[in-house]
C-alpha cells in the first residue's frame, strides 16, 4: 500500500514564524501536491510537483513555498505563518498527473 | 471558475440501508472523478474512481454512478455500517488538475 507520512499530526505557532511542513511518500511518485482544507470549502490547491526541483503553483500559493529536493519528499513552507494560515494541510502523491490522489493523514496547524 | 458541489451536507442513514451520496460538477469536459471518504481526523481515504467513458462502476458495497447528461455522480453504499461514517467528497478532473466537492457527513445509525 502506498503510504504519505506528514511528519506533524499537531503544530501551534505563533505569528511571524517560520513554519516547515514536511511529506515522505514511499511509491516512487512523481508527483506531489499540497492542499489545505477549511470548514466548508473544498480542498484546495496549494503547490504541486511533477518532479525533483521542480514545483508549480496551485490556487492559492500565496504565503507559501515549496522544496522537492529528493522524489520523495515534499516540504511546504510557511515564510511568515498567519492567523489566516491556520487550517488542516494535506499532503498526496500520485503516479500519473491524473490519477488517483494518495493522501497523508493531514497537519492540523494552529497559528495564535 | 469550476464548481463542484454536493446535494446535502449530512446524512443520516440506519445501520443496514443502504446510502446514497450525490454530487453535481459544472464542468462538461471533467473526464475522471473520484469518491473519497474522510474519516475523522484522518485523511482522505481513495474509495472509487470512474472514467467519463463509463456510466457505472462498481467495488465492494460501494457503486458509482455517472451521469453526464445532467453532470451528476453519485455513491451509493450498499448495507451501510457504523464504519462508514465520515466525510465523504467527489472530486473530478479536467485538464491536469483535480477541483475538489464540499463534502457530505454521514452518520450511521445503529
Amino acid at each position: 500500500d502506498v503510504k504519505v507520512t506528514q511528519s506533524s499530526r499537531y503544530l501551534v505557532k505563533r505569528t511571524g514564524e517560520k513554519v516547515f511542513l514536511e511529506c515522505v511518500q514511499d511509491m516512487d511518485h512523481e508527483n506531489m501536491f499540497w492542499y489545505r482544507q477549511d470548514p466548508g470549502l473544498g480542498l484546495r490547491l496549494i503547490y504541486f510537483s511533477y518532479d525533483v526541483k521542480m514545483k508549480e503553483k496551485g490556487d492559492i500559493p500565496e504565503g507559501y513555498s515549496v522544496s522537492r529536493e529528493k522524489k520523495e519528499r515534499f516540504s511546504l513552507i510557511l515564510e511568515s505563518a498567519s492567523t489566516n494560515q491556520t487550517s488542516m494541510y494535506l499532503c498526496a502523491s500520485s503516479f500519473e498527473v491524473v490519477e488517483k490522489l494518495f493522501f497523508g493523514s493531514g497537519t492540523q496547524l494552529s497559528v495564535l | 471558475g469550476e464548481s463542484v458541489g454536493l446535494h446535502l451536507p449530512t446524512l443520516s442513514v440506519q445501520e443496514g440501508d443502504n446510502s446514497i451520496i450525490n454530487c453535481a460538477y459544472s464542468n462538461s469536459a471533467s473526464d475522471y472523478f473520484i469518491w473519497y471518504k474522510q474519516e475523522s481526523g484522518k485523511g482522505p481515504q481513495f474509495i472509487i474512481d470512474i472514467r467519463s467513458n463509463m456510466d457505472k462502476r462498481q467495488g465492494q458495497r460501494v457503486t458509482v454512478l455517472l451521469n453526464k447528461t445532467v453532470k451528476h455522480l453519485s455513491l451509493q453504499i450498499a448495507a451501510t455500517q457504523p464504519g462508514d461514517s465520515a466525510v465523504y467528497f467527489c472530486a473530478e478532473t479536467h485538464g491536469n488538475q483535480f477541483y475538489f466537492g464540499t463534502g457530505t457527513s454521514l452518520t450511521v445509525i445503529p
